[in-house]
């Protein structure tokens, strides 16, 4: 059975702060792992990794892929309280059979 | 921005009823999901469709469920007879894949299905 593991599960910091978002997987036919932003419904799609190595980059926020680990991070510099969401880790998997397996998510607290 | 769009964006219905979720993929995609989350756990997959077809469904999929597009534009859930335990948020995503090729999916803003 596919597994994504997302940790910490909930994290409190300080605007300005530095956090750093784990995700560990074990799936058969890894394609791709994908990171999104869910605030109120939808998750909203961050990045895309399928090669270990390459930071992927946007403004604050950057991830990058490990796949001899089976990791991934997120990073978000100088937090905002618009930060403020479940950041949700999903893994791309199979060939036709194409599907998503999500982490639990970590819920990520930005006080002012 | 082009987006994923579903209708209702809440759906109460007593159990045994049938009810259809209505999403409209973003127009150039050709891979289209659905998830659920039943609240407070994660998002799981149900069904992916690609070609008119069912290219892989999960164990939740079973003989109640049914997916179908039947225009250019909707892709639709049909849930039969439904169950208190189907009450959860119901998710569309839509991608430009093609086999071989996995672009990222895009989710709408879901349907939240409550059944009584």
């Amino acid at each position: 059975e596919d597994k994504v593991v997302q940790s910490p599960l909930s994290l409190v910091v300080h605007e300005g702060d530095t956090v750093t978002l784990n995700c560990s997987y074990e799936v058969t036919n890894f394609r791709s792992l994908l990171w999104y932003k869910q605030e109120k419904k939808a998750p909203t799609f961050l990045f895309m990794l399928t090669s270990s190595g390459i930071e992927k980059k946007s403004g604050r926020l950057s991830s990058i892929l490990d796949k001899k680990e089976l990791f991934s991070i997120l990073n978000i510099t100088a937090t905002q309280t618009g930060d403020s969401a479940i950041y949700l880790c999903a893994v791309g998997s199979g060939g036709s059979n194409y599907k998503l397996t999500f982490g639990k998510g970590t819920l990520l607290t930005v006080n002012p | 921005e082009p987006e994923v769009t579903q209708t209702p964006s809440h759906q109460v219905t007593q159990m045994g009823q049938e009810v259809i979720l209505r999403c409209v993929p973003i127009s150039n995609h050709l891979y289209f999901y659905w998830y659920r989350q039943i609240l407070g756990q994660k998002v799981e997959f149900l069904v992916s469709f690609y070609n008119n077809e069912i290219s892989e469904k999960s164990e939740i999929f079973d003989d109640q469920f049914s997916v179908e597009r039947p225009d250019g534009s909707n892709f639709t859930l049909k849930i039969r007879s439904t169950k208190l335990e189907d009450s959860a948020m119901y998710f569309c995503a839509s991608s430009e894949a093609g086999t071989g090729d996995h672009y990222e999916q895009y989710f709408g803003p879901g349907t939240r299905l409550t059944v009584t």
